[in-house]
């Protein structure tokens, strides 16, 4: 158990709807690292948030945004959602954004979206 | 365009023998990450190398980064089942400013009893 939690672990909608997924980090994590992982794209870096503030963004879509609020927990928010949307949505957090630690990430157990 | 490969995507091998995944970069990085990934569940962190010449080991994996070839090597000894799984390689480009970890392929390994 990594100490990160996510939650639903299921979710199965339909396309045009618009989902929340939900992240705790680690206790004393500041970073949340958001991850899509499907069979055709691989695991692709979405964005980072840094004690409330958006640190990067990787290859996230529009209808995609999240946020990481005060408790430092983050939501990603999908909307008007498409049959390709359908992946594996892992949250990662880690210590600090910059440094010399290595900054190792530690991944929750993800979320399972299927969209009809 | 920022690449990391790994070579092979996928390997069958026998208990008992030795055999290397590679993990190329296209950029500059001077931190390599190395994960594995079992069926159908989460990503878990096997070693953070930092510096070029780093190696670690933990139990039958050895892992090494040599910065100048922008390579990484995840080296297994006398493969046991309980290794089958998929394992991923991920990079953090110097340039970037930020913390854009990029992941490989994944290389799938399967151990034969």
């Amino acid at each position: 158990d990594s100490g990160v939690t996510q939650t639903p672990k299921h979710l199965i909608t339909a396309t045009g709807q618009r989902v929340t997924l939900r992240c705790s980090p680690r206790s004393g994590d500041l970073s949340v690292y958001w991850y899509q992982q499907s069979l055709d794209q691989g695991l692709q870096f979405l964005i980072q948030y840094y004690n409330g503030e958006e640190r990067a963004k990787g290859n996230i879509l529009e209808r995609f945004s999240a946020q990481q609020f005060p408790d430092l927990h983050s939501e990603l928010n999908l909307s008007s959602l498409e049959l390709g949307d359908s992946a594996l949505y892992f949250c990662a957090s880690s210590t600090r954004t910059s440094g010399r630690a290595g900054n190792e990430q530690f991944f929750g157990p993800g979320t399972r979206l299927t969209v009809l | 365009e920022l690449k990391v490969e790994q070579n092979p995507l996928f390997l069958s091998m026998q208990e008992g023998k030795n055999y290397t995944i590679y993990c190329n970069y296209s950029t500059t990085s001077d931190r390599l990450y190395w994960y594995r990934q079992d069926p159908g569940k989460s990503l878990e962190s096997l070693f953070v190398l930092l510096s070029n010449g780093a190696v670690k080991q933990e139990g039958r994996l050895m892992a090494s980064l040599d910065t100048k070839a922008r390579l990484s090597t995840l080296h297994i000894t006398a493969a046991v089942h309980d290794l089958s799984a998929t394992y991923f390689c991920a990079v953090v480009p110097s340039t970037s400013g930020t913390y854009k970890y990029i992941f490989g392929t994944g290389t799938r390994l399967k151990v034969l009893a």
